[in-house]
C-alpha cells in the first residue's frame, strides 16, 4: 500500500532557528515522484519541490533544502533561519501511477509555527 | 508555473441548496483534473479524477450523485455539491494537469471554502 507519513503534527520554533520537517513514504513502485507543498492560512497550496525516484541528489533553494534518501524512504525538508512568514502547514506528497493515472497521496501535514 | 483559478473562494449556502465550484486552467490545457476535500486541520483527500470529455472516476466512499463533476472542456471543470448539508462544509481544492506533456506535476487552485448553514 502507498502511504505518506508526517509524524510531526505541529512544530513551534523561534525565528531564526533551523527546523526539519520529516516525511516517510511507502510504495512498491520503482517510479514515483515526491513533493512538498506549503499551505498558508489562506488555503492555497504552494508548490515547493518535486523529486523523482531516480534522483537522490539533495537540493537547496535559498533557505530551503531537501534530503531524499531512498534507503530509508524519507524525503525531509529543512528550513534554515526560519521566519514568521514560514508559518504554515506543510504537506509531503507521493505521486504514483494508478490505472494509468498519476494520483497524489498526501501526508497529514505538519503545522509549523515560527514565533517572533 | 501554470495557473489554475478556482471560483468562488468562499461560499455560504443554505441547507438543501446546490453549489457549483469552478476550476479553470488559465494558461494550459488540462486533460485531467482532480477534486480534493480537506476538513479542518486534516489532509487533502482525493474525491474524484476527471478526464476531459469523460465521466469522472470517484474514489471509494464518495457519492457521485451528490458531488457532480463535469469536465466539458480542456480548461474548465466544475464540481456541484447537490442538496448540500452542514456536513458538506469543507475546503474543496482542484488541481489540473496536462497529461500530453508528460508533466508529472499538477497545479492547484486556491481552494473554495464551503459553509452550509
Amino acid at each position: 500500500a502507498q502511504k505518506v507519513t508526517q509524524a510531526q503534527t505541529e512544530i513551534s520554533v523561534v525565528e531564526k532557528e533551523d527546523v526539519t520537517l520529516d516525511c516517510v513514504y511507502e510504495t512498491r513502485d520503482t517510479t514515483y515522484y515526491l513533493f512538498w507543498y506549503k499551505q498558508p492560512p489562506s488555503g492555497e497550496l504552494v508548490f515547493l519541490i518535486r523529486r523523482n525516484s531516480f534522483d537522490e541528489q539533495n537540493e537547496i533553494s535559498g533557505r530551503y533544502s531537501w534530503n531524499f534518501q531512498k534507503s530509508t524512504s524519507s524525503f525531509n525538508f529543512t528550513i534554515t533561519a526560519s521566519q514568521v512568514v514560514d508559518s504554515a502547514v506543510y504537506f509531503c506528497a507521493l505521486s504514483k501511477v494508478t490505472s494509468g493515472t498519476y494520483k497524489y497521496i498526501f501526508g497529514t501535514g505538519t503545522r509549523l509555527k515560527v514565533l517572533a | 508555473g501554470a495557473v489554475v483559478s478556482q471560483h468562488p473562494s468562499w461560499v455560504i449556502c443554505k441547507s438543501g441548496t446546490s453549489v457549483k465550484i469552478e476550476c479553470r486552467s488559465l494558461d494550459f490545457q488540462a486533460t485531467t483534473m482532480f477534486w480534493y476535500r480537506q476538513f479542518p486541520k486534516q489532509s487533502l483527500m482525493l474525491m474524484a479524477t476527471s478526464n476531459e470529455g469523460s465521466k469522472a472516476t470517484y474514489e471509494q466512499g464518495v457519492e457521485k450523485d451528490k458531488f457532480l463533476i463535469n469536465h466539458a472542456s480542456l480548461t474548465l471543470s466544475t464540481l456541484t455539491v447537490t442538496s448540500a448539508h452542514p456536513e458538506d462544509s469543507s475546503f474543496y481544492i482542484c488541481s489540473a494537469e496536462d497529461r500530453r506533456t508528460m508533466n508529472t506535476e499538477a497545479f492547484f487552485g486556491q481552494g473554495t471554502r464551503l459553509t452550509v448553514v
